[in-house]
């Protein structure tokens, strides 16, 4: 079935560093979506990318839709503790009826 | 007021028990999910409806069936409940089929003894 790999699997940071992260594909997305699940609770939607080299902020993340449209990243600048979680990268799987599919999650610790 | 609301959040049940777990959404969105995550956090879709119609159903054992009343409602019924049923279930829901900006509920954790 269709697969996102994700990566890396965790960071362990210092408050004020940056962060990077990224999901791969074999297969070509027409939508890259990034979410981020805090302890306890549903993931919620921080960027949805919708077009092949598309770069797009929100605060202090930025995240990119890959020319190919087989990957994208997630940046993360001046970590802050509160940025502790799991982040997701998400497609839409459009064979048959459209469906979100996930990647394994880059689970994020920051140390003050 | 939350956009997506599960209940009950935690549920601890033993082997063999029926259960349900219900799920309300106000966004007037016409789409709702079940999601299962996993122990390692994988997070797999389960079900999904459109406007109360069964869309998607993930080769789920026909132990689990999913009930939807009205659009804003998506429970899910599990009969025989087995350890390995222990998750954290989610429902979601979009505005329509095909959007990806899912919603989620805040979880409903099962554990099965």
């Amino acid at each position: 079935g269709q697969q996102l790999n994700q990566s890396p699997q965790s960071m362990f940071i210092q408050e004020g560093e940056d962060v990077s992260m990224n999901c791969t594909s074999s297969s070509i997305f027409n939508t890259w979506l990034w979410y981020k699940q805090d302890p306890g609770e549903g993931p919620v939607l921080l960027i949805a990318l919708y077009k092949a080299g598309e770069l797009t902020s929100n605060g202090r993340l930025t995240a990119q839709f890959g020319i190919t449209r087989k990957d994208s990243f997630l940046n993360i600048s001046a970590s802050i503790p509160s940025d502790v979680g799991i982040y997701f990268c998400a497609d839409l799987f459009s064979g048959g009826y459209n469906k979100l599919i996930f990647g394994a999650g880059t689970r994020l610790a920051v140390h003050p | 007021d939350t956009a997506v609301s599960q209940t009950p959040k935690y549920l601890v049940t033993q082997m063999g028990n029926d259960k349900s777990i219900k799920c309300e959404q106000n966004l007037g969105h016409d789409t709702m999910y079940w999601y299962k995550q996993d122990s390692k956090k994988f997070l797999k879709i389960m079900f999904s409806y459109n406007n109360k119609e069964l869309i998607i159903n993930e080769t789920v054992p026909n132990r689990f069936s999913p009930k939807s009343p009205d659009k804003a409602h998506l429970n899910l019924h599990i009969n025989s409940l087995e350890l390995g049923d222990s998750a954290v279930y989610f429902c979601a829901s979009s505005q329509r089929l095909g959007q990806g900006g899912y919603t989620f509920g805040s979880g409903t954790r099962l554990t099965v003894v």
